[in-house]
Protein backbone atom coordinates (compact mmCIF):
# COMPACT_ATOMS: atom_id res chain seq x y z
CA UNK A 1 0.00 0.00 0.00
CA UNK A 2 0.96 3.66 -0.20
CA UNK A 3 1.86 3.99 3.73
CA UNK A 4 0.88 2.57 7.17
CA UNK A 5 -2.61 2.15 7.66
CA UNK A 6 -4.41 1.59 11.26
CA UNK A 7 -7.94 0.66 12.26
CA UNK A 8 -10.04 2.31 13.66
CA UNK A 9 -9.22 5.83 13.45
CA UNK A 10 -10.59 5.95 17.09
CA UNK A 11 -12.19 3.63 19.66
CA UNK A 12 -14.27 4.27 22.75
CA UNK A 13 -14.62 0.97 25.17
CA UNK A 14 -15.61 0.41 28.63
CA UNK A 15 -14.03 -0.48 31.07
CA UNK A 16 -12.73 -4.06 31.59
CA UNK A 17 -13.87 -4.76 27.68
CA UNK A 18 -11.04 -5.96 24.94
CA UNK A 19 -10.31 -4.29 22.23
CA UNK A 20 -8.17 -5.16 19.01
CA UNK A 21 -6.43 -2.67 16.81
CA UNK A 22 -4.96 -3.55 13.26
CA UNK A 23 -2.19 -2.43 11.46
CA UNK A 24 -1.43 -2.83 7.80
CA UNK A 25 2.40 -2.12 7.65
CA UNK A 26 3.85 -0.95 3.57
CA UNK A 27 4.28 -4.45 1.48
CA UNK A 28 7.45 -5.49 1.72
CA UNK A 29 8.84 -4.01 4.87
CA UNK A 30 9.46 -6.98 7.09
CA UNK A 31 9.58 -5.33 10.22
CA UNK A 32 6.74 -4.18 12.18
CA UNK A 33 6.82 -2.01 15.80
CA UNK A 34 3.76 -0.92 17.80
CA UNK A 35 4.14 2.08 20.14
CA UNK A 36 1.95 4.31 22.80
CA UNK A 37 1.63 8.12 23.27
CA UNK A 38 -0.01 8.69 25.98
CA UNK A 39 -1.23 12.49 27.19
CA UNK A 40 2.25 14.26 27.69
CA UNK A 41 4.25 11.72 27.42
CA UNK A 42 6.76 10.52 24.62
CA UNK A 43 6.20 8.09 22.53
CA UNK A 44 6.50 4.79 24.15
CA UNK A 45 7.88 1.30 22.69
CA UNK A 46 5.44 -1.72 23.07
CA UNK A 47 6.66 -4.89 20.72
CA UNK A 48 8.83 -5.66 17.43
CA UNK A 49 8.09 -8.15 15.05
CA UNK A 50 10.73 -8.54 12.29
CA UNK A 51 10.00 -11.75 9.69
CA UNK A 52 9.40 -15.07 11.24
CA UNK A 53 11.45 -14.13 14.02
CA UNK A 54 10.04 -14.30 17.47
CA UNK A 55 8.91 -11.13 18.63
CA UNK A 56 10.73 -8.33 21.01
CA UNK A 57 7.53 -8.18 23.83
CA UNK A 58 10.07 -6.15 26.23
CA UNK A 59 7.85 -3.31 26.21
CA UNK A 60 4.33 -4.41 26.64
CA UNK A 61 3.23 -3.18 30.04
CA UNK A 62 1.59 -5.92 31.16
CA UNK A 63 0.29 -9.62 30.60
CA UNK A 64 -3.14 -7.69 29.33
CA UNK A 65 -1.32 -6.60 26.03
CA UNK A 66 -0.92 -9.01 23.34
CA UNK A 67 0.29 -8.76 19.62
CA UNK A 68 0.19 -11.50 16.81
CA UNK A 69 1.58 -10.85 12.98
CA UNK A 70 0.16 -13.27 10.61
CA UNK A 71 1.33 -13.56 7.54
CA UNK A 72 4.49 -11.50 7.95
CA UNK A 73 2.64 -8.66 7.25
CA UNK A 74 -1.06 -7.68 9.09
CA UNK A 75 -0.69 -6.73 12.56
CA UNK A 76 -3.30 -6.87 15.12
CA UNK A 77 -3.00 -5.61 19.35
CA UNK A 78 -5.27 -6.92 21.56
CA UNK A 79 -5.93 -5.47 24.95
CA UNK A 80 -7.99 -7.83 27.11
CA UNK A 81 -9.90 -6.01 30.46
CA UNK A 82 -9.11 -2.84 29.19
CA UNK A 83 -8.19 -0.02 31.71
CA UNK A 84 -8.45 3.96 32.07
CA UNK A 85 -5.10 4.08 31.97
CA UNK A 86 -4.98 1.90 28.62
CA UNK A 87 -6.08 5.36 26.97
CA UNK A 88 -3.65 6.71 25.00
CA UNK A 89 -2.98 6.54 20.69
CA UNK A 90 -1.58 3.37 19.85
CA UNK A 91 0.86 3.54 16.59
CA UNK A 92 2.38 1.30 14.47
CA UNK A 93 5.47 1.72 12.19
CA UNK A 94 6.85 -0.26 9.30
CA UNK A 95 10.51 -0.54 8.44
CA UNK A 96 12.36 -2.26 5.67
CA UNK A 97 14.40 -4.00 8.18
CA UNK A 98 14.46 -3.76 11.50
CA UNK A 99 18.82 -4.86 11.72
CA UNK A 100 21.05 -2.61 12.53
CA UNK A 101 21.95 0.40 10.26
CA UNK A 102 19.60 3.16 9.52
CA UNK A 103 16.46 1.79 9.44
CA UNK A 104 13.57 4.58 9.11
CA UNK A 105 10.40 3.67 10.57
CA UNK A 106 6.71 4.43 8.55
CA UNK A 107 4.34 5.51 10.81
CA UNK A 108 0.48 4.88 10.53
CA UNK A 109 -1.54 7.57 11.73
CA UNK A 110 -2.47 5.71 15.13
CA UNK A 111 -5.38 4.60 16.91
CA UNK A 112 -6.96 6.83 19.50
CA UNK A 113 -8.20 4.57 21.96
CA UNK A 114 -10.34 6.26 24.83
CA UNK A 115 -11.34 3.97 27.75
CA UNK A 116 -14.55 5.00 29.44
CA UNK B 1 19.25 3.47 31.24
CA UNK B 2 17.57 4.83 28.43
CA UNK B 3 15.90 8.28 28.60
CA UNK B 4 15.70 11.33 26.20
CA UNK B 5 14.27 14.72 27.33
CA UNK B 6 13.06 17.56 25.63
CA UNK B 7 11.60 20.53 26.45
CA UNK B 8 8.14 20.92 26.11
CA UNK B 9 6.89 24.35 24.51
CA UNK B 10 8.26 26.42 22.07
CA UNK B 11 7.55 29.72 20.57
CA UNK B 12 9.05 31.48 17.60
CA UNK B 13 7.65 33.95 15.10
CA UNK B 14 7.44 33.55 11.23
CA UNK B 15 10.80 34.26 9.96
CA UNK B 16 12.59 33.70 12.86
CA UNK B 17 15.36 30.86 13.60
CA UNK B 18 14.04 27.78 16.12
CA UNK B 19 16.10 25.71 17.89
CA UNK B 20 14.36 22.53 19.91
CA UNK B 21 17.11 20.81 22.18
CA UNK B 22 17.23 17.32 23.26
CA UNK B 23 19.26 15.20 26.09
CA UNK B 24 19.57 11.67 26.33
CA UNK B 25 21.41 9.02 28.43
CA UNK B 26 22.66 6.22 26.73
CA UNK B 27 26.03 7.02 25.42
CA UNK B 28 26.00 3.82 23.55
CA UNK B 29 23.13 5.38 20.57
CA UNK B 30 23.87 4.93 17.61
CA UNK B 31 21.35 6.97 15.76
CA UNK B 32 19.66 10.11 16.86
CA UNK B 33 16.57 10.96 14.80
CA UNK B 34 13.76 14.16 14.98
CA UNK B 35 10.74 13.09 13.99
CA UNK B 36 7.55 15.19 12.96
CA UNK B 37 3.87 15.10 14.16
CA UNK B 38 1.55 17.39 12.65
CA UNK B 39 -2.36 17.58 14.25
CA UNK B 40 -3.94 13.96 13.08
CA UNK B 41 -0.75 12.61 11.54
CA UNK B 42 1.28 10.24 12.23
CA UNK B 43 4.93 10.81 12.63
CA UNK B 44 7.41 11.72 10.09
CA UNK B 45 10.89 11.22 9.90
CA UNK B 46 12.64 14.76 9.34
CA UNK B 47 16.18 14.22 9.69
CA UNK B 48 18.92 11.98 11.40
CA UNK B 49 22.39 11.82 12.55
CA UNK B 50 24.70 8.93 12.81
CA UNK B 51 26.39 8.86 16.22
CA UNK B 52 29.88 9.45 15.00
CA UNK B 53 28.71 12.78 13.27
CA UNK B 54 28.73 16.55 14.94
CA UNK B 55 26.58 18.35 12.95
CA UNK B 56 24.59 17.34 9.71
CA UNK B 57 22.69 19.78 7.81
CA UNK B 58 19.93 19.75 5.48
CA UNK B 59 18.37 22.41 3.89
CA UNK B 60 16.56 24.21 6.49
CA UNK B 61 17.22 22.13 9.30
CA UNK B 62 20.70 21.83 11.36
CA UNK B 63 21.05 18.78 13.58
CA UNK B 64 24.20 19.46 15.89
CA UNK B 65 25.25 15.91 18.00
CA UNK B 66 26.82 16.84 21.10
CA UNK B 67 28.47 13.22 22.73
CA UNK B 68 30.26 14.73 25.66
CA UNK B 69 27.24 16.35 26.62
CA UNK B 70 24.98 13.87 25.16
CA UNK B 71 22.79 16.96 24.02
CA UNK B 72 21.31 17.00 20.23
CA UNK B 73 19.48 19.71 19.06
CA UNK B 74 17.18 20.83 15.91
CA UNK B 75 17.49 23.90 14.12
CA UNK B 76 14.74 25.24 11.60
CA UNK B 77 15.82 28.35 9.68
CA UNK B 78 13.21 30.94 8.36
CA UNK B 79 10.58 28.93 10.43
CA UNK B 80 7.24 28.74 8.70
CA UNK B 81 3.91 28.92 10.13
CA UNK B 82 3.37 25.10 8.30
CA UNK B 83 6.56 24.16 10.83
CA UNK B 84 4.29 24.35 13.71
CA UNK B 85 3.90 20.75 15.03
CA UNK B 86 5.42 18.58 18.00
CA UNK B 87 8.99 17.61 17.15
CA UNK B 88 10.33 14.21 18.91
CA UNK B 89 13.80 13.47 19.29
CA UNK B 90 14.43 9.89 19.12
CA UNK B 91 17.28 7.42 19.81
CA UNK B 92 18.74 4.14 19.33
CA UNK B 93 20.38 2.50 21.85
CA UNK B 94 22.93 0.16 20.57
CA UNK B 95 22.15 -2.53 22.66
CA UNK B 96 18.77 -2.47 20.24
CA UNK B 97 20.97 -2.05 16.95
CA UNK B 98 19.77 -5.27 16.26
CA UNK B 99 15.55 -4.34 16.23
CA UNK B 100 15.70 -0.60 15.23
CA UNK B 101 13.98 0.13 18.14
CA UNK B 102 13.10 3.88 19.18
CA UNK B 103 13.65 5.53 22.64
CA UNK B 104 11.37 8.87 22.12
CA UNK B 105 11.64 11.94 24.35
CA UNK B 106 7.99 13.66 25.29
CA UNK B 107 8.26 16.14 22.42
CA UNK B 108 8.36 19.82 21.92
CA UNK B 109 5.21 21.91 20.83
CA UNK B 110 6.80 24.39 18.19
CA UNK B 111 4.30 27.48 17.85
CA UNK B 112 4.76 29.79 15.08
CA UNK B 113 3.41 33.50 14.75
CA UNK B 114 2.71 35.08 12.03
Amino acid sequence: GAGVSQSPSNKVTEKGKDVELRCDPISGHTALYWYRQSLGQGLEFLIYFQGNSAPDKSGLPSDRFSAERTGGSVSTLTIQRTQQEDSAVYLCASSVTGIAVHNEQFFGPGTRLTVL
Amino acid sequence: GEDVEQSLFLSVREGDSSVINCTYTDSSSTYLYWYKQEPGAGLQLLTYIFSNMDMKQDQRLTVLLNKKDKHLSLRIADTQTGDSAIYFCAETPFRSSNTGKLIFGQGTTLQVKP
